[in-house]
């Protein structure tokens, strides 16, 4: 069985400060990580993914996460928050390519807010 | 390339109605997925299909059915709709593992209201 904490429902940061979304996850297998974005009224779409080889990937409009397999965790980061990455954002895991269907389970999401 | 589409886009229903959820994919992915998604819930699986013809239950599939009649089309039915499936709907697809692409792609959901 697979599973995926997200702390923190809400983080509130300032334009131009650090942005860092916290995930940590279990699997029986090694995982694939996936971070996916949510902006308002609309579907998610992917932001990064880990799967093999580098542990450090990354993703669209700046954003980066680790792997750390020690601290099952993958947290997502930004150096710099702009107001446009005001949105919910979720991590998911799945069992790589050994589990059936390459099922994803998603954590409850962080709603990212960015004030001036 | 449209992509997933779902249809409809949005949808009130009186308890005890029926409906169906369309989902089409024109990336000749084998398989799709339908989640629902609540407040604080994240999203959770409901039916996935690896395959024309195949279906398998999710994580929370009680009051739902599907089907996948067509390799591009995953329809969702509630037969007898309740309050508790007021909901966000998305539908996702993906290639199947052998083609080494691990994600899967959503539509832009159906918001499903049940009074």
């Amino acid at each position: 069985a697979q599973s995926v904490t997200q702390l923190g429902s809400h983080v509130s940061v300032s334009e131009g400060a650090l942005v860092l979304l916290r995930c940590n996850y279990s699997s029986s297998v090694p995982p694939y990580l996936f971070w996916y974005v949510q902006y308002p009224n609309q579907g998610l779409q992917l932001l990064l993914k880990y799967t093999t080889g580098a542990t450090l990937v990354k993703g669209i409009n700046g954003f980066e996460a680790e792997f750390k397999k020690s601290e099952t965790s993958f947290h997502l980061t930004k150096p710099s928050a702009h107001m446009s990455d005001a949105a919910e954002y979720f991590c998911a895991v799945s069992e790589g390519d050994t589990g059936t269907a390459s099922k994803l389970t998603f954590g409850t999401g962080t709603r990212l807010q960015v004030t001036l | 390339n449209a992509g997933v589409t779902q249809t409809p886009k949005f949808r009130v229903l009186k308890t005890g109605q029926s409906m169906t959820l369309l989902c089409a994919q024109d990336m000749n992915h084998e398989y799709m997925y339908w989640y629902r998604q609540d407040p604080g819930m994240g999203l959770r699986l409901i039916h996935y299909s690896v395959g024309e013809g195949t279906t398998a239950k999710g994580e929370v599939p009680d009051g739902y059915n599907v089907s996948r009649l067509k390799k591009q089309n995953f329809l969702l039915g509630l037969e007898s709709a309740a309050p508790s499936q007021t909901s966000v709907y998305f539908c996702a697809s993906r290639p199947a593992l052998d083609r080494a692409i691990h994600e899967q792609f959503f539509g832009p959901g159906t918001r499903l209201t049940v009074l």
